[in-house]
């Protein structure tokens, strides 16, 4: 059974503030990473891809992948209250197309 | 663009009673999927479907049934629903397998209420 794992949290962070999330996942075969951002009552929206060792920036985000250790993290420097929301990590590299998905770990960002 | 969209947006249901969930994507994806969500959980894969005519069985199955008679729609069907299938729903699809085509483009979703 593949796996993902994250805290639920939820993690809480002051404005300006860089929020750390941190993911586990079991296949070792996985290729593919993303992280998603969910508000509340919302459907998820992708906002980071990462297939290869390292970091990628976009913006305020970095997402960081460690194949070695089965780890991927999300950095969000500068948080701002908007990004208040439950994050999701997802792993993927099956036939399927499939994506399996972490419990995700919310944030919140006090002004 | 519209892209993924369901319907409907909330339903309550009634022990036992029958419904079916619309999905249609605009996109020409080849790969979609039904999950759902409950409360502080991550997405359960029900059902998936690689292409037109062909379906297949996620983590979460029971009590489910799809069909995907074109490459635009994918219904949900819930036969004889049960207090369990409350949830929000999820109909989603994608490119399909291969870095870069995995990303997923989601509905807005379903909120099911069994009572």
């Amino acid at each position: 059974q593949k796996e993902v794992e994250q805290n639920s949290g939820p993690l809480s962070v002051p404005e300006g503030a860089i929020a750390s999330l941190n993911c586990t996942y079991s296949d070792r075969g996985s290729q593919s990473f993303f992280w998603y951002r969910q508000y509340s009552g919302k459907s998820p929206e992708l906002i980071m891809s990462i297939y290869s060792n390292g970091d990628k920036e976009d913006g305020r985000f970095t997402a960081q992948l460690n194949k070695a250790s089965q780890y991927v993290s999300l950095l969000i420097r500068d948080s701002q209250p908007s990004d208040s929301a439950t994050y999701l990590c997802a792993v993927g590299g099956g036939s399927q197309g499939n994506l399996i998905f972490g419990k995700g770990t919310k944030l919140s960002v006090k002004p | 663009n519209a892209g993924v969209t369901q319907t409907p947006k909330f339903r309550i249901l009634k022990i036992g009673q029958s419904m079916t969930l619309q999905c249609t994507q605009d996109m020409n994806h080849n790969y979609m999927y039904w999950y759902r969500q409950d409360p502080g959980m991550g997405l359960k894969l029900i059902y998936y479907s690689v292409g037109a005519g062909i379906t297949d069985k996620g983590e979460v199955p029971n009590g489910y049934n799809v069909s995907r008679s074109t490459t635009e729609d994918f219904p949900l069907r819930l036969e004889l629903a049960a207090p369990s299938q409350t949830s929000v729903y999820f109909c989603a699809s994608t490119l399909g397998p291969g870095q870069g085509a995995e990303k997923l483009f989601f509905g807005s979703g379903t909120q099911l209420s069994v009572l």
